[in-house]
């Protein structure tokens, strides 16, 4: 049974490139979770997706949007990428309205843009 | 705002020897803390979840503790081994909302 898998594992771009990043989900779960780690920082929430739709958002810019499939695998778009946005993108996957204990993340992209 | 802060930010300790992390946390309301271990370059693992009736948690060497009236978590690691090594981040749930800790840095030195 296939855990979360993200690809690409690592990625370089420049500054006012676009980038996506795209999560298949753990077998069995339709909820897919994007998350922004800084190095030496805790997960930032971007947004979460269920039945195609983002159901919620966090603090992140429109340059931020995302998308997910019927068969529940979701992609990270990012729009005219600043440096800032070098970072570990994580995808998290769980059940909606499962047991908020099973939420698997997969071992993310590390994003460097230049 | 909710928030959730560790301490210390990293720590070195020699193999073998034990190690506490500590959380403090002010979200509300409070439904589940977590910690998670996270290997350098990789996602994070879920290593104990905790409501809040519960007040200790254990998962092989991994012993968590909460207090939810002082709103104060800890994680003991016993007889730490060198893959031990990584970042433990804490993790509170309010309703369906998680606030992520910065995480604390533990290296296991042999």
């Amino acid at each position: 049974d296939a855990g979360v898998t993200q690809s690409p594992t690592h990625l370089i771009k420049t500054r006012g490139q676009q980038v996506t990043l795209r999560c298949s989900p753990k077998s069995g779960h339709d909820t897919v979770s994007w998350y922004q780690q800084a190095l030496g920082q805790g997960p930032q929430f971007i947004f979460q997706y269920y039945e195609e739709e983002e159901r919620q958002r966090g603090n992140f810019p429109d340059r931020f949007s995302g998308h997910q499939f019927p068969n529940y695998s979701s992609e990270l778009n990012v729009n005219a990428l600043l440096l800032g946005d070098s970072a570990l993108y994580l995808c998290a996957s769980s059940l909606f309205g499962g047991d908020v204990e099973k939420l698997f993340f997969g071992s993310g992209t590390q994003l460097s843009v230049l | 705002k909710n928030q959730v802060e560790q301490s210390p930010q990293s720590l070195i300790i020699l193999e073998g020897k034990n190690c506490t992390l500590q959380c403090n946390y002010t979200v509300s309301p409070f439904s589940n803390l977590r910690w998670y271990k996270q290997d350098t370059g990789r996602g994070p693992v879920s290593l104990t979840i905790m409501t809040f009736s519960e007040n200790t948690k254990s998962n092989g060497r991994y012993t968590a503790t909460l207090d939810a009236d002082t709103k104060q978590s800890s994680l003991h690691i016993t007889a730490s081994q060198l893959s031990d090594s990584a970042s433990y981040i804490c993790v509170v749930s309010a309703s369906d909302q998680l606030s992520f800790g910065a995480g604390t840095t533990v290296t296991v030195r042999a």
